[in-house]
Order: C-alpha cells, then structure tokens, then sequence
C-alpha cells in the first residue's frame, strides 16, 4: 500500500508555456501534501505544503504566483509552473502524508517525479 | 534550526559487503526519522521509518538505528547487492507542530555504489 503517482513523468515545453503536474494518492487520503523540486546530484529542496481545501503554504523564496498549487480533494494535488522559462527545469517530486491513528506519525510516501525541461 | 548530515558522501563497495551509512541530526525533539531510497531519475522510496521511542527497525537486509539524546541513525545493510546502488537519504520532520506540521529537513544522501 501507500502508493504516491504523478503525472506526467516528463515534460518539455516551450518557454512561456504553463505546466500543470498531478501528484495523486492511490490508496490513502492524504490533507497534506508537499512539493519538492531536486537539482542535478543534490537533495531536496521543499518548495510548498499543500493543504485539502485550504491555501499552500510556500518555503521562503518561492514565488506563489509562478508555482500555483492546488489541493482540491484528499487524493489529488496539482503544481501547475505558470510562465514557464528555462530556469524552471527541474525534476519536481510530490509526497503525501498518511494519516490516521494506525500509522505512523508523518510518515510520508512519494511520488516518480516530474521531469520538466523548458527550452 | 534542524540540520541533518549524512556521512559518508559517497561509498563504493564489493557486492557480498555489510555497510554502514550515517546520519546526524542537530535538534533531538523529534518524532521519527526516515530512511529513503532515491535511484538515479526517479522518486523516493521509503525504506523504513524508525519512532523517536524505537531504539531499532529492520526490514529484510536492513536494519536502521536511532539514538535520539546523540543526534543519530544508522542504516546498515547486509550481504549487500549491485540491486542496492542508489542514493539512501535520510529525514526527519523539520518541527513537533505549527506551521512547520510534517516538513522534512533532509540530508544531502549518500551515493552507494556496490560492485560485482
């Protein structure tokens, strides 16, 4: 169990263009999720918790307007790239947390990732 | 502020060899610690998660460690295989509550090359 998907898993788009990436909980609900986005051969770097039906909180230094987030229902949370250029070409990885008294605390399960290349 | 460390950067080892990856963590107030598996091009795979009341955690060939009053955990692995290769990350949450609820402070991984 505890399976986290994306889509898609690559992209390339052209500069100016909006991206939309869905990061989905198969088999749990999750009313936190989080974005991350990874640099060639380094960690990751938290870009925004997105909450179930409320606003995403976003690290400091991320543009809110350029990464639009979306957390519509308990399995399905959207990263949509607006305007984007190639600067914004990175890998972007989701995770959901599990929740409920039968788990355990924070444990959180991710997604393949999304290859995005802007030219 | 949490920072977590894993030592070393990178390891290479002949396939059959038990290892040991290291991570240290400055703020001891937390609730578990996590143990990821990142292969090159893809996502995070959860390799095991280890409660702050846990002293150990095993599954199949790994077996994780957790001092919470030092700071650190340890993976250690058995007998191990060229299928391990990968970057093993470790995590733990980055506050107890407010508005840090559930984010990961990671380290910087170590890359594990096992060789036939």
């Amino acid at each position: 169990g505890a399976v986290v998907s994306q889509h898609p898993s690559r992209v390339i788009c052209k500069s100016g263009t909006s991206v939309k990436i869905e990061c989905r909980s198969l088999d749990f609900q999750a009313t936190t999720m989080f974005w991350y986005r990874q640099f060639p051969k380094q960690s990751l770097m938290l870009m925004a918790t997105s909450n179930e039906g409320s606003k995403a909180t976003y690290e400091q230094g991320v543009e809110k307007d350029k990464f639009l987030i979306n957390h519509a229902s308990l399995t399905l949370s959207t990263l949509t790239v607006t305007s984007a250029h190639p600067e914004d070409s990175s890998f972007y990885i989701c995770s959901a947390r599990r929740e409920g008294r039968e788990f355990a605390y924070n444990e959180q399960f991710f997604g393949p990732g999304t290859r995005l290349t802007v030219l | 502020k949490q920072e977590v460390t894993q030592i070393p950067a990178a390891l290479s080892v002949p396939e059959g060899e038990n290892l040991v990856l290291n991570c240290s963590f400055t703020d001891s107030a937390i609730y578990n610690l996590q143990w990821f598996r990142q292969d090159p091009g893809k996502g995070l795979t959860s390799l095991l998660l280890i409660q702050s009341s846990q002293r150990e955690q095993t599954s199949g060939r790994l077996n994780a460690s957790l001092d919470k009053s030092s700071g650190r955990s340890t993976l250690y692995i058995a007998a191990s295989q060229p299928g391990d290769s990968a970057t093993y990350l470790c995590a733990v949450p980055f506050n107890a509550g407010g508005t840090s609820y559930g984010k990961l402070t990671f380290g910087q991984g170590t890359i594990l090359t096992v060789h036939p």
